[in-house]
């Protein structure tokens, strides 16, 4: 059972390029999200999504799109990169109602 | 939005020591949550909170719901347990979780 796979784990990209975080999971999870981890700001909410076809923003939004075409599976694309995006990524999923989250093991991302 | 508040930021402690982590937040939820994050590592939940208190081995976590603050209480510390240690809340269950900055924790032998 591999909970929830994140790849990559690392990543450099130069300004205004565009890439995608990949995001799997094995449970069954209805609810899925993405968060970004940045010193002395803790995680913030991306994007989620309770369910296949349904997606909604969270806090930090910007610049970033999600798509959820099936229940194991959470991409985040970054669309032109920049370097305030530069940060630590986090995929949870967790049951239906927001219970129960297991998180990816992260990607740490530099944008130059 | 949810004001989650850690404390202590920072917090070194001798092994075999009781350590307390503290967390409030401002508006009512429906769980909390207390999260473990080794230094490059992932993060692993180790309590899921909608009321009373739970306990894992060395580990104790407390809720008040009425005074919207919680605990974490670690018995006998240990060098391992050296990490951060990160408090979020969830307000409905779909918008995900507002997390708390975190606190440090060093246990030195």
């Amino acid at each position: 059972n591999a909970g929830v796979t994140q790849t990559p784990k690392f990543q450099v990209l130069k300004t205004g390029q565009s890439m995608t975080l990949q995001c799997a999971q094995d449970m069954n999870h209805e609810y899925m999200s993405w968060y970004r981890q940045d010193p002395g700001m803790g995680l913030r909410l991306i994007h989620y999504s309770v369910g296949a076809g349904i997606t909604d923003q969270g806090e930090v939004p910007n610049g970033y799109n999600v798509s959820r075409s099936t229940t194991e599976d959470f991409p985040l694309r970054l669309l032109s990169a920049a370097p305030s995006q530069t940060s630590v990524y986090f995929c949870a999923s967790s049951t239906t109602g927001g219970y129960g989250y297991t998180f990816g093991s992260g990607t740490r991302l530099t944008v130059v | 939005k949810n004001e989650v508040e850690q404390s202590p930021q920072n917090l070194t402690a001798q092994e075999g020591e009781f350590i307390t982590i503290n967390c409030s937040y401002s508006v009512g939820i429906s769980a909390l949550h207390w999260l473990q994050q080794h230094p490059g590592g992932g993060i692993v939940s180790l309590f899921m909170l909608s009321s009373g208190k739970k306990k894992h081995g060395r580990l104790i976590a407390t809720i008040n719901i009425q005074e919207k603050h919680s605990s974490l209480h670690i018995t006998a510390s240990h060098p391992r347990d050296s990490a951060v240690y990160i408090c979020a809340v969830n307000e409905g269950g779909a918008d995900g979780l507002t997390f708390g900055k975190g606190t440090h924790l060093i246990i030195q032998p």
